[in-house]
């Protein structure tokens, strides 16, 4: 099993740009959630999903959109980038005893 | 509203020696509590975790924490520490009812284990 991935591992924006961040789990984990970490701050939650074809807010859900079409699949979308969105992005599938596996991360640095 | 804190934000310690990690929340229900490692450069992993049961969790690696309602604490404890132990840890919190949107994590404690 590969467990939880994430593309890209890096990636470089400029402000009003748009990219999509795919986070895909191979474990059937009905639970799949997208954190951000800043320093200082731990993981704060920006949306999350209990299953195919659903999606809510989390802690920090403005200026990013997500989308669970498949199973397997978690994206998150920034539609307009900006300099305060530069952070490492995690996602993480769970059952419903809450144990969270996590992908290695995404670096974002908006210019 | 539940929280987490963790006091230490960095605790140098050196190898083979004991090392304590803080953990205090607060929440108005009954919880469930973790322990997460991040090393360099990765994902996070848990380390252990209480649900119910006994109050001393063993987890990985030789680390083990206890919960403490009273002082609604959950310390994380290694006896001797390794070199490999060096990375940030995380303590989290979440609702046994809602569980799965209410994974709280505190800031992180970065521990550095000196040769």
């Amino acid at each position: 099993n590969a467990g939880v991935t994430q593309t890209p591992k890096f990636r470089v924006l400029k402000t009003g740009q748009s990219m999509t961040l795919l986070c895909a789990q191979d474990m059937n984990h009905e639970y799949m959630y997208w954190y951000r970490q800043d320093p200082g701050m731990g993981l704060r939650l920006i949306h999350y999903s209990v299953g195919e074809g659903t999606t809510a807010k989390g802690e920090v859900p403005d200026g990013y959109n997500v989308s669970r079409l498949k199973k397997q699949n978690f994206l998150l979308g920034l539609e307009s980038a900006a300099p305060s969105q530069t952070s490492v992005y995690f996602c993480a599938s769970s059952t419903e005893e809450t144990t969270q596996y996590f992908g290695p991360g995404t670096r974002l640095l908006v210019l | 509203a539940q929280s987490v804190t963790q006091l230490d934000s960095q605790v140098p310690v050196f190898e083979e020696a004991p090392v304590e990690l803080r953990c205090n929340y607060s929440s108005s229900v009954s919880v469930y509590l973790f322990w997460y490692v991040q090393y360099p450069n990765q994902g996070l992993q848990l380390l252990l975790k209480y649900l119910s049961g006994s109050t001393l969790v063993k987890g990985i690696n030789g680390f083990e924490a206890e919960f403490n309602k009273s002082q609604t604490s959950f310390h994380l404890r290694k006896p001797s520490v390794h070199i490999s132990d060096t990375a940030e840890y995380f303590c989290a919190v979440s609702d046994w009812r809602t569980s799965y949107d209410k994974v709280i994590f505190g800031p992180g404690t970065s521990l550095s284990v000196i040769p």
